[in-house]
């Protein structure tokens, strides 16, 4: 009930395309979806993030899609750039929680030149 | 500082020697969390402070783990008889208010030989 479920475990994409990461959760409470990118030796930094309220939130190259029905949500990345390759994490919070977030496993994304 | 700074960066402990992991959040942040993360996977939750007073340790994974923040700022995560299941980087996380938005720390990277 409190898993969120990643996909792809790595990605390779070429410069200028789109990447697409995925996710799954089961607890209908949470309310608060967040995207976090992670480099080597450094903590995760948010990204975008997204209420269940809207179906798509957009922020510069980087755009949350939110299916609340099918409880899925996807982090879409136009014009992938190489400074762009890094670990991807999606979370999801609430549900009485005190501001805890589960975090999915993680997608490598490497973006070739 | 700008940031939240947590220390030491990297930490060797052998097999049953007792460990303190600081984290100093960003001045008047009032939430605080410390984070778990294994190799390859993704943060999971340890504990949470709102204030000084320790709202949430239902992820801490044993009694040898024990965390404190007495004046409501700086933290201090200490695990005791260290296990090699241990052996994780350890990330505090802080937040002006109980929003989900937070910072992360750089994160202390543990191993127990």
């Amino acid at each position: 009930q409190q898993q969120v479920k990643q996909s792809p475990q790595s990605l390779i994409v070429q410069k200028g395309g789109i990447s697409i990461i995925n996710c799954a959760y089961e607890n209908t409470a949470f309310d608060y979806f967040p995207w976090y990118q992670q480099f080597p030796g450094k903590g995760p930094a948010l990204l975008i993030a997204i209420r269940p309220d809207v179906s798509e939130k957009k922020e510069g190259r980087f755009t949350i899609s939110f299916n609340k029905s099918a409880k899925q949500f996807s982090l879409h990345i136009m014009d992938s750039q190489p400074g762009d390759s890094a670990t991807y994490f999606c979370a999801a919070g609430g549900g009485g929680s005190q501001g805890n977030l589960i975090f999915g496993k993680g997608t490598k994304l490497s973006v070739k030149p | 500082g700008a940031g939240v700074s947590q220390s030491p960066r990297y930490k060797v402990a052998k097999r049953g020697q007792d460990v303190a992991l600081r984290c100093d959040p960003i001045s008047g942040h009032v939430s605080l969390f410390w984070y778990q993360q294994a190799l390859g996977q993704g943060p999971e939750f340890l504990t949470y402070f709102q204030n000084e007073a320790q709202l949430d340790k239902s992820g801490l994974p044993s009694d040898r783990f024990f965390a404190e923040r007495p004046e409501g700022s700086v933290s201090t995560l200490k695990i005791q008889r260290t296990q090699q299941e241990d052996s994780a980087v350890y990330l505090c996380a802080s937040s002006p208010t109980r929003w989900y938005g937070y910072t992360f720390g750089s994160g202390t990277r543990l191993t127990v030989v």
